[in-house]
């Protein structure tokens, strides 16, 4: 079954805990991308990949890093989480320059206290 | 500033009746855009796009539309069904990034 997967889904730690949270899909996709969704302010981009060792910032990169060591991975690294960084995130792949319709994961809940 | 907009949180709709769903951009550089349906406690999907050297593009019962001097897309659900009660987003990409509005929250009445 063609999906992109997230773990973990639920997660909550305290301020200044390193974590990652990984994307794994199984459709050979080159772009993929990582959003929070935050109340009010909709979906926003945080880093996007076109594809292996090639990653870019979004809208609001700050606070995150990436990596895209291989084709079908792209976890979101928060070096050092803060209360602000509380949201829900998606993972997302696509082929790109065809139809840029993009597949989503579950999301994953963060919270920071 | 938000790049793409959608000004109605909510839309309530009687079954059968038509849905439509509105989104305004301001980025005359978008090539493409998109439209998203999302349920609680899932990620959103894929429901329809254009290019934008189109105005048009029909799926089913659902179809959008572009006007790109205005700046403007909206999305036609018709008949609306009990099923399409979600969050509908839209999306816009520059040949990068993507944008996303702030959803619209759809209620269908049965």
């Amino acid at each position: 079954e063609a999906q992109v997967t997230q773990n973990p889904r639920y997660l909550i730690t305290v301020t200044g805990k390193k974590l990652t949270v990984t994307c794994s899909q199984n459709m050979n996709h080159e772009y993929m991308s990582w959003y929070r969704q935050d109340p009010g302010l909709g979906l926003r981009q945080i880093y996007y990949s076109m594809n292996v060792e090639v990653t870019d910032k979004g809208d609001v990169p700050e606070g995150y890093k990436v990596s895209r060591k291989e084709k079908r991975n792209f976890p979101l690294i928060l070096e050092s989480p803060s209360p602000n960084q509380t949201s829900l995130y998606f993972c997302a792949s696509s082929f790109f320059g065809t139809d840029y319709e993009q597949y989503f994961g579950p999301g994953t809940r963060l919270t920071v206290t | 500033d938000q790049q793409v907009k959608q000004n109605s949180p909510s839309l309530s709709v009687q079954e059968g009746r038509i849905s439509i769903l509105n989104c305004d951009y301001t980025n005359s550089m978008f090539d493409y855009f998109l439209w998203y349906k999302k349920y609680p406690a899932e990620g959103p999907t894929f429901l329809i796009s254009i290019s934008s050297i189109k105005d048009k593009n029909e799926d089913g019962r659902f179809t959008v539309f572009l006007n790109k001097s205005a700046k403007h897309l909206s999305l036609h659900i018709v008949p609306s069904q009990p099923g399409d009660s979600a969050v509908y987003f839209c999306a816009a990409n520059d040949g990068n990034q993507f944008y996303f509005g702030t959803g619209t929250s759809l209620t269908v009445i049965p």
